[in-house]
């Protein structure tokens, strides 16, 4: 069956360091992946996607890699701050156009001043 | 900036008693979900909604659970009789435009629902 999966269930990070969190993904058919933010107590907040004809997207602070030759997404956060402490997940569309996402199981980053 | 919302933040229910959650999502979009996440698991799908009609459905979605979008702003979720195991946060999302992979959805805040 599709999954999405991670492989880091924690992450603790110094303030400034850069932070990797990364996700493996099943369904070759996947041609859309986002990563989210959710912080306690609230909805997931979009961070950046990809699409599959790409292998790497930046935004601010933010890169997205995609290896779909091993079907691995990762997430790198630069100069990472306390504010960027949360659960993040992965999600992917399973190649659909309703957009149906199927989220990954979540990584807790924890930024240490 | 537009967002989604949802009413209630937390409800509490007996087992067997309807609920129904609430949704206003960003009122440009035309694709409408539903996806719950049971506490410290990962979000869960659970349908789809566009042009009035459920585009797709997860088996968690059983013959229990309905969607409706009552007037032109609305969007609900109705568990008919719960269970103690719907027990879960709900969030509800939204998308401007169907058809296009990559289409970012804006997530709503959650409803706690708590069955007891």
């Amino acid at each position: 069956g599709e999954s999405v999966g991670l492989h880091l269930p924690t992450l603790s990070v110094q303030e400034g360091d850069n932070s990797i969190i990364n996700c493996a993904y099943s369904n070759s058919a996947s041609d859309y992946f986002i990563w989210y933010k959710q912080e306690s107590g609230k909805g997931p907040q979009f961070i950046i996607d990809i699409r599959s004809n790409m292998d790497k997207r930046q935004g601010q602070r933010v890169t997205v890699l995609l290896n779909k030759t091993v079907k691995h997404l990762s997430l790198q956060i630069a100069a990472t701050q306390p504010g960027d402490s949360a659960v993040y997940f992965c999600a992917e569309n399973g190649g659909t156009s309703y957009g149906k996402l199927t989220f990954g199981q979540g990584t807790i980053l924890t930024v240490h001043p | 900036e537009p967002e989604v919302t949802q009413t209630p933040s937390h409800q509490v229910t007996q087992m067997g008693q309807e609920v129904i959650l609430r949704c206003v999502p960003i009122s440009n979009h035309l694709y409408f979900y539903w996806y719950r996440q049971i506490l410290g698991q990962k979000v869960e799908f659970l349908v789809s909604f566009y042009n009035n009609e459920i585009s797709e459905k997860s088996e968690i979605f059983d013959d229990q659970f309905s969607v409706e979008r009552p007037d032109g702003s609305n969007f609900t979720l109705k568990i008919r009789s719960t269970k103690l195991e719907d027990s879960a946060m709900y969030f509800c999302a939204s998308r401007e435009l169907p058809g296009l992979a990559g289409n970012e959805q804006f997530f709503g805040p959650g409803t706690r629902l708590t069955v007891l």
